[in-house]
Formats: structure tokens, C-alpha cells, sequence
């Protein structure tokens, strides 16, 4: 695509389900990031991809919180358990590869109210 | 792991002025640093970088420089309008090629 997509734009769960975040690269891109934004602050983060496999997930705040790229394009972030405190805007970015020549180009986001 | 610092968290200028935001960071080994501009609502959008070789770079109004020595990197807007508010984001990027952001600088510009 042209862009980095996500979906859902705006979710809202009760505390203690399970939510799932999808983000579709820009096609070609072998490297993906999730952050985590909340009000006031720069993006956290939580998880790279380079390629299918999970090169850095030192960010994930918790063994509530997974990720998953199967094919290397799509990749979706899962949150079991839901609370409160992960009510934040997330945030996916591409890139073409990963080193010092490499810009990152940012989704719109979902942000994610729990209640 | 990396650490970036950002000053101020706020600037309020008048329309026509110049703003600055300054970022410092701890690792030695980043060497590449982009500034993110991020209007209400919407996802970060790569404004300007700049790779450590090189000290300084422009484009139009926006130009940024880097201290390697120092490790600290600044953006400067020339002439700003009342457009160019939004928040700005500063990160840096390098060893672990993972880029760490700063906490954002709120610029305000008022007509």
C-alpha cells in the first residue's frame, strides 16, 4: 500500500478482554515497530520486526502483550487481560530495512480505551 | 539502551520568529537522528534527519544541526507561522537500530 495502515482507528474494551491491533506495512518494508504513545509523551517502544521473526521485544511491558508477523508483512499486536493502564494511541512504523540510511514512516495509529 | 532528553516541553513564539528545540542523547554508537512533527490527532510524520556524518542540514525553513562531541542535535524553524504549530519530536537511532524518542516539545506559534 501506499501508506502504513492500522485498524481498528479507535477501540474501546472492558477491562480484562482481549484485543487484538493489526498493522499492514508499506509493501516491501522488512522492518516494523510498534510503539506505544501515551497523552503528553513520545512514542514508547514495544517490538521490532525484521523479517517474520521478533528481533527486539525488550519494550513489551509485560507477558500480556504479544506480537506476531507469520508472513513478514501484516503484523498484529495482542493484549490479553486488558487494563486500564494500557488505554494509549499505538502506533506502527515501517522501514526498508533496518541501520543508519533507513527512515521510518508512521501509521495513524489505534487508540485504545479501556474501560 | 539509549536516553533522549528534549528541551523545552513547551515554546510559545510570536508568527515570524525562530524556534528551537534541543535534544541530547547517551549513546555513542547512534548515528542517525529524525524529527517527527505530530499535529493533534495524527501520526508522526518525518519532518527532517540527519546522520552523523554530516554537522548540519537544511531545508527552507527547517534546518538541523548535530554535535557528535557533545551528543546533542537541535532543529531550528526560521520565519514560523501559525502552521508550523504541532508537537516536535526528536530521536535518535544507531547501535541497536531501534529509535528512541524524546518526550515531544509542544511549539505554539501565535498570529
Amino acid at each position: 500500500g501506499a501508506g502504513v495502515s492500522q485498524t481498528p482507528s479507535n477501540k474501546v474494551t472492558e477491562k480484562g478482554k482481549y484485543v487484538e491491533l493489526r498493522c499492514d506495512p508499506i509493501s516491501g518494508h522488512t522492518a516494523l515497530y510498534w510503539y506505544r504513545q501515551s497523552l503528553g509523551q513520545g512514542p514508547e517502544f514495544l517490538i521490532y520486526f525484521q523479517g517474520t521473526g521478533a528481533a527486539d521485544d525488550s519494550g513489551l511491558p509485560n507477558d500480556r502483550f504479544f506480537a506476531v508477523r507469520p508472513e513478514g508483512s501484516v503484523s498484529t499486536l495482542k493484549i490479553q487481560r486488558t487494563e486500564r493502564g494500557d488505554s494509549a494511541v499505538y502506533l506502527c512504523a515501517s522501514s526498508e530495512g533496518v541501520g543508519d540510511h533507513y527512515g521510518y514512516t508512521f501509521g495513524s495509529g489505534t487508540r485504545l480505551t479501556v474501560v | 539502551g539509549e536516553n533522549v532528553e528534549q528541551h523545552p516541553s513547551t515554546l510559545s513564539v510570536q508568527e515570524g520568529d525562530s524556534a528551537v528545540i534541543k535534544c541530547t542523547y547517551s549513546d555513542s554508537a547512534s548515528n542517525y537522528f529524525p524529527w517527527y512533527k505530530q499535529e493533534l490527532g495524527k501520526r508522526p510524520q518525518l519532518i527532517i534527519d540527519i546522520r552523523s556524518n554530516v554537522g548540519e542540514k537544511k531545508d527552507q525553513r527547517i534546518a538541523v544541526t548535530l554535535n557528535k562531541t557533545a551528543k546533542h542535535f537541535s532543529l531550528h524553524i526560521t520565519e514560523t507561522q501559525p502552521e508550523d504549530s504541532a508537537v516536535y519530536f526528536c530521536a535518535a537511532s544507531g547501535g541497536s537500530y531501534i529509535p528512541t524518542f524524546g518526550r515531544g516539545t509542544s511549539l505554539i506559534v501565535h498570529p
